[in-house]
């Protein structure tokens, strides 16, 4: 089955520097990368997704890449603020029909002022 | 529209004590899919629900079991509960299938003494 990993599992940085957050997925039949971000005490909401037609795609100060070759995508966070704290989640999921979408661990992002 | 409901927030309960937990999808949504959160595990595929049909399981016991009804609206029940099942237990809906965007409820804090 399908399995994703998750690199840094906690990544500090000062307010206006990047982030990168790195997944690697085992299922190369996987075509669907949603990252979710979680604050603390609230559900995982959905900040951005791509699907493996595309490389890479963007929304404002958040980017993410994919390799579907190397078989992993990142997300990158510009110009952190910081109500960006957050755990953030990467996901991946195949094309079958009922195939389950499989998180990474999380990565802790705090970002200070 | 609504977002995905789950009740009850919290619960206690002794080991060996069964339980059952409810997830209300958005209005539409056809597939409902659960997920056990730990600290340091990040969140773990249960099984997904589409129309009535368990299209997927993870790799749990089975004491984990689910059910989804006409109405789309989904229960899980962990019977013989043990320490180790203390978790968050979140449901997502989505559209029609579980790679499509999941839409998380704001979870069952289950506490096993």
């Amino acid at each position: 089955g399908e399995n994703v990993e998750q690199h840094p599992s906690t990544l500090s940085v000062q307010e206006g520097d990047s982030a990168v957050i790195k997944c690697t997925y085992s299922d190369s039949a996987s075509n669907y990368f949603p990252w979710y971000k979680q604050e603390l005490g609230k559900r995982p909401q959905l900040i951005i997704d791509i699907r493996s037609n595309v490389g890479e795609k963007k929304d404002q100060r958040i980017a993410v890449t994919l390799n579907k070759t190397a078989k992993h995508f990142s997300l990158h966070i510009t110009e952190t603020q910081p109500e960006d704290s957050a755990v953030y989640f990467c996901a991946a999921s195949g094309p079958q029909a009922g195939t389950a979408l499989i998180f990474g661990k999380g990565t802790t992002l705090s970002v200070s002022s | 529209k609504a977002g995905v409901t789950q009740t009850p927030r919290y619960l206690i309960k002794t080991r060996g004590q069964q339980v059952t937990l409810s997830c209300s999808p958005i209005s539409g949504h056809r597939s409902v899919s659960w997920y056990q959160q730990t600290p340091g595990q990040g969140l773990q595929f249960l099984f997904e629900y589409f129309s009535e049909t368990q299209r997927n399981k993870g790799n749990f016991p089975g004491r984990f079991s689910g059910r989804q009804f006409s109405n789309s609206r989904s229960e899980m029940n962990v019977s013989t509960l043990e320490l180790g099942d203390s978790a968050l237990y979140l449901c997502a809906s989505s559209l029609v299938q579980g790679r499509d965007t999941q839409y998380f409820g704001p979870g069952t804090r289950l506490t096993v003494l």
